[in-house]
């Protein structure tokens, strides 16, 4: 089935710093990729998103390029803020079964002043 | 409406008693999805309405949970006999259509649910 692994965390970085989050997966398909953000107390929101191969989603700074040959979709941002401190979920959505997400579990990022 | 609505936003219960969630989605999305958030299972899929029809209900724990969805808009989700591993947030997500390319899902805040 598909499934979703991702880069443990807790993560906590200073302002300014470069920031790498490893998301791979496994689908049966051809899956469409997802980055949702879970800010403290709100619920979750689309980051960014990929649809095929060697797309490259970006929003707020965030990137991420779909990488069929290593199955991977890592988010990247060059230089993280305060206010980018939150949960992020890395999910695909299966072309075959276009219909749920399956997540990753989730990486808690802590951006310090 | 602006986004995706779910009531209550939290909900404590007892072990046993029936609870019923509610999600009212974004207006003209026919698509809802049903998932749970757990400290123990992180980001859960349960179920997912295609206009009031469920054609996947692969994802519900168990015979004690059930949804249902009327005109095509809110969706109730069920627990009977409430259990402490029940205790999650139950989030709801709509989209335009399920498939794929218009699935772009936006999400509720989600009903914290505990079980004492």
């Amino acid at each position: 089935g598909d499934s979703v692994t991702q880069m443990e965390g807790p993560v906590t970085l200073s302002e300014e710093a470069f920031l790498t989050i490893n998301c791979t997966y496994t689908a049966t398909g051809y899956p469409s990729l997802f980055w949702y953000v879970q800010y403290p107390g709100e619920g979750l929101q689309l980051l960014l998103k990929a649809t095929k191969a060697d797309d490259k989603g970006s929003n707020k700074g965030f990137e991420a390029t779909y990488r069929k040959e290593t199955t991977s979709f890592h988010l990247e941002k060059g230089s993280v803020q305060v206010s980018d401190s939150a949960v992020y979920f890395c999910a695909l959505s299966d072309s075959g079964s276009a219909r749920q997400l399956t997540f990753g579990s989730g990486t808690q990022l802590t951006v310090l002043p | 409406g602006a986004g995706v609505s779910q009531s209550p936003s939290n909900k404590v219960t007892e072990k046993g008693k029936d609870v019923e969630l509610r999600c009212d989605p974004i207006s003209g999305h026919t698509a809802l999805y049903w998932y749970r958030q757990s400290l123990g299972q992180g980001l859960e899929f349960l179920i997912y309405f295609q206009g009031n029809s469920a054609p996947d209900k692969s994802g519900l724990p168990s015979d004690r949970f059930s949804a249902e969805r009327t005109g095509g808009s809110v969706s109730t989700l069920t627990i009977q006999r409430t259990q402490q591993e029940d205790s999650a947030v139950y989030l709801c997500a709509s989209s335009l259509e399920s498939s794929a390319g218009r699935n772009e899902q936006f999400f509720g805040p989600g009903t914290r649910l505990t079980v004492l």
